[in-house]
């Protein structure tokens, strides 16, 4: 099956430093990788939509001047934080689709940010 | 704006039992909707996803159904067990080339030994 892969799984950061998070697919190539946001017991929140190779479309209230979206290729996409604060701490989670395998989005495992 | 809703918020079952998961949604227009499961602190674990056009599928122990006209979704979990206890989410994808997900807050699910 498709794999999604994370890194790091979990981050702890001091307030105004910058934190980048990678999303990668494994075994497929992702021409559409999304980022999400869970805040403790609230459901998943889509952030942002980038397709490789294009700027990323963000949902609206997600400051695209705070959270920093690449994909660069394929087969790997980032998101940094930048100048974190405390109400940043939360649950990033990826997910990658494939042109081919299109009705299905394959979730990484997550990145949990504490900041400080 | 689609919202998606989960009922119940908790459940607390013995083992053995069958039991059901409602999740409902207020624009009929998906693509389609999928049920994942999320273990504490950890990422999504896709269990089952319907097509807009389909009207249930099965997975195992696990059924789920979609009346997309009616804005519901069901997911039946027979003969549960410890392993099962987890939080269930449900999500849905419009149509019109918007890919992203529409998730419900989930249902925690603790299955009694």
């Amino acid at each position: 099956g498709a794999v999604v892969s994370q890194h790091p799984s979990r981050v702890i950061c001091k307030s105004g430093t910058s934190v980048k998070i990678e999303c990668r697919s494994l075994d497929f190539q992702a021409t559409t990788m999304f980022w999400y946001r869970q805040f403790p017991k609230k459901s998943l929140m889509l952030m942002a939509t980038s397709n490789e190779g294009s700027k990323a479309t963000y949902e609206q209230g997600v400051e695209k001047d705070k959270f920093l979206i690449n994909h660069a290729s394929l087969t790997l996409s980032t998101l940094t934080v930048t100048s974190a604060h405390p109400e940043d701490s939360s649950f990033y989670i990826c997910s990658a689709k494939s042109g081919i395998l299109y009705n299905e989005q394959f979730f990484g495992p997550g990145t949990r940010l504490t900041v400080l | 704006k689609q919202e998606v809703t989960q009922i119940p918020a908790a459940l607390s079952v013995p083992e053995g039992e069958n039991l059901v998961l409602n999740c409902s949604f207020t624009d009929s227009a998906i693509y389609n909707l999928q049920w994942f499961r999320q273990d504490p602190g950890k990422g999504l674990t896709s269990l089952l996803l319907i097509q807009s056009s389909q009207r249930e599928q099965t997975s195992g122990r696990l059924n789920a159904s979609l009346d997309k006209s009616s804005g519901r979704s069901t997911l039946y979990i027979a003969a549960s067990q410890p392993g099962d206890s987890a939080t269930y989410l449900c999500a849905v994808r419009l149509g019109g080339g918007a890919d992203g997900l529409t998730f419900g807050k989930g249902t925690h699910l603790i299955i009694q030994p």
